[in-house]
C-alpha cells in the first residue's frame, strides 16, 4: 500500500528565513507531486518529479527527489509572506492507476 | 495547463437529499478522478472515473453512495446520495494531462458542500 508522510504539519517562520518540508513515501512510485493550496482555493501544481536526483526550482521554492531514500524535499529560500499556504506532496504509481496518494499537508505561515 | 471547471461551486443541502456535481475539462483526457477533502484535512481519492465503464472505487467508498458517470473524455459527474452532515466536504475533480514531456494531474476549483 502506498502511504505518504509529510513533516512538519505546521510551520511558522519569519520572512527571510530558509526551511525545508519533508515528504516520505512507503513504496516505489512513478511520480512525486508538490501542490500548493491557498485557503478556500483548489490545488495549484508546483512540481512533478520523476527520477532520482531530480531537482526543480521555481522562484523561492526548490523540490528534490531521492528515490532510493523514498524522500522528497521542498526547500523554501528567504521566505516571503506570499508563500503562506498549505503545501501537499503526493505520489502516484502506474500500477495503482495513477491515482494520487496525498500527504497530510504542511501549513506554512510566514510572518512579516 | 488543463482548465477544469466544476458546478456547482458550493451548495447547502438538507440531509437525505442528493447532489450531482459536474466536472468539465477543456480537452480530452484519459483519466479523471474524484477526491474528497474534509475540513482541515488532506485529499482522499473517492474513485477513478473510467470512460465507457464503471468507476473504480477506493476502499470505504461505494457506488450506491457516490455514483459516477463518465460519458465522454471531457466530462464526468459525481453524485453524493442520501446525504448526511458527515458528507460536508470539498469535492474535487482532477484529470491527468500530458504537456510536452511531462504529465501532471490538475485539479478543478472544487465544490464546497454543507449538509444540514
Amino acid at each position: 500500500e502506498l502511504k505518504v508522510e509529510q513533516n512538519p504539519l505546521f510551520l511558522s517562520m519569519q520572512e527571510g528565513k530558509n526551511y525545508t518540508i519533508y515528504c516520505n513515501y512507503s513504496t516505489t512510485s512513478d511520480r512525486l507531486y508538490w501542490y500548493r493550496q491557498d485557503p478556500g482555493k483548489s490545488l495549484e501544481s508546483l512540481f512533478v518529479l520523476l527520477s532520482n536526483g531530480a531537482v526543480k526550482q521555481e522562484g523561492r521554492l526548490m523540490a528534490s527527489l531521492d528515490t532510493k531514500a523514498r524522500l522528497s524535499t521542498l526547500h523554501i529560500t528567504a521566505a516571503v509572506h506570499d508563500l503562506s499556504a498549505t503545501y501537499f506532496c503526493a505520489v502516484s504509481k502506474w500500477v495503482y492507476g495513477n491515482k494520487l496518494v496525498f500527504g497530510a499537508g504542511t501549513i506554512l505561515r510566514v510572518k512579516s | 495547463s488543463a482548465v477544469i471547471s466544476q458546478k456547482p461551486s458550493r451548495d447547502i443541502c438538507q440531509r437525505g437529499t442528493s447532489l450531482t456535481i459536474q466536472c468539465q475539462v477543456d480537452s480530452q483526457v484519459t483519466m479523471m478522478f474524484w477526491y474528497r477533502q474534509q475540513p482541515g484535512q488532506s485529499l482522499t481519492l473517492i474513485a477513478t472515473a473510467n470512460q465507457g465503464s464503471e468507476a473504480t472505487y477506493e476502499s470505504g467508498f461505494v457506488i450506491d453512495k457516490f455514483p459516477i458517470s463518465r460519458p465522454n473524455l471531457t466530462f464526468s459527474t459525481l453524485t453524493v446520495s442520501n446525504m448526511s452532515p458527515e458528507d460536508s466536504s470539498i469535492y474535487l475533480c482532477s484529470a491527468n494531462k500530458r504537456e510536452t514531456t511531462q504529465e501532471t494531474q490538475y485539479f478543478g476549483p472544487g465544490t464546497r458542500l454543507l449538509v444540514l
